[in-house]
């Protein structure tokens, strides 16, 4: 079974800071997503990552994959309230199920 | 846009109920899953079906039995409803080697 490990689990930052979520996975992977979950609120998906070095931005969320490490990394810049939320990523090796990490809870303080 | 659409957001239903959880996407995809959430235990998947009238345990699926008697619709069956089944549950669809798709999540009390 294709394991995701996430660190940290919770997170608390200020604003304008910058920091990384981290996500291993336990064996071969096709892709990777990451997913923003808001409290009560169902998933969102982010970013989709596919190949060795694939790197995604979006404001300020940037995504980046390293399959020869099988690590995952979700870099915030300058962190703003509204970013606060849960992320998860998942993988994938049949390209049809996928496996999730615990996911990292976000707090950004004022 | 795809859309999945949960029909309850919020159930409230006694000990050794038959529940009726119910699913259906609007964009012809194959893939459809179950998964129940948990703080601190993540997502964990319960059923999922890649064809009509086809499914496949998960993880955790004790407890729980599905449906899929039409490509859109996919239905998660709790056959007596526990107490440890109160939680939020997630159904999501996707097309083959595709991402998910999720809907907007049925959070279940069993009391």
């Amino acid at each position: 079974e294709l394991k995701v490990e996430q660190n940290p689990l919770f997170l608390s930052m200020q604003e304008g800071k910058n920091y990384t979520i981290y996500c291993n996975y336990s064996t071969t992977s096709d892709r990777l997503y990451w997913y923003r979950q808001d409290p009560g609120k169902s998933l969102e998906s982010l970013f989709v990552l596919l190949s060795n070095g694939a790197v995604k931005q979006e404001g300020r969320l940037m995504a980046s994959l390293d399959t020869k490490a099988r690590l995952s990394t979700l870099h915030i810049t300058a962190a703003v309230h509204d970013l606060s939320a849960t992320y998860f990523c998942a993988v994938t090796n049949t390209g049809n199920q996928f496996y999730f990490g615990t996911g990292t809870s976000l707090t950004v303080i004022p | 846009d795809v859309k999945v659409t949960q029909s309850s957001r919020y159930l409230v239903k006694r000990t050794g109920e038959k529940v009726f959880l119910e699913c259906v996407q609007d964009m012809d995809h194959e893939n459809m899953f179950w998964y129940r959430q948990d703080p601190g235990l993540g997502l964990r998947l319960i059923y999922f079906s890649y064809d009509v009238k086809m499914k496949e345990k998960g993880d955790i699926p004790e407890g729980y039995s599905v449906s899929r008697e039409k490509k859109e619709r996919f239905s998660l069956i709790l056959e007596s409803a526990s107490t440890n089944q109160t939680s939020m549950y997630l159904c999501a669809s996707s097309p083959p080697h595709e991402g998910y798709t999720f809907g907007s999540g049925t959070r279940l009390t069993v009391v």
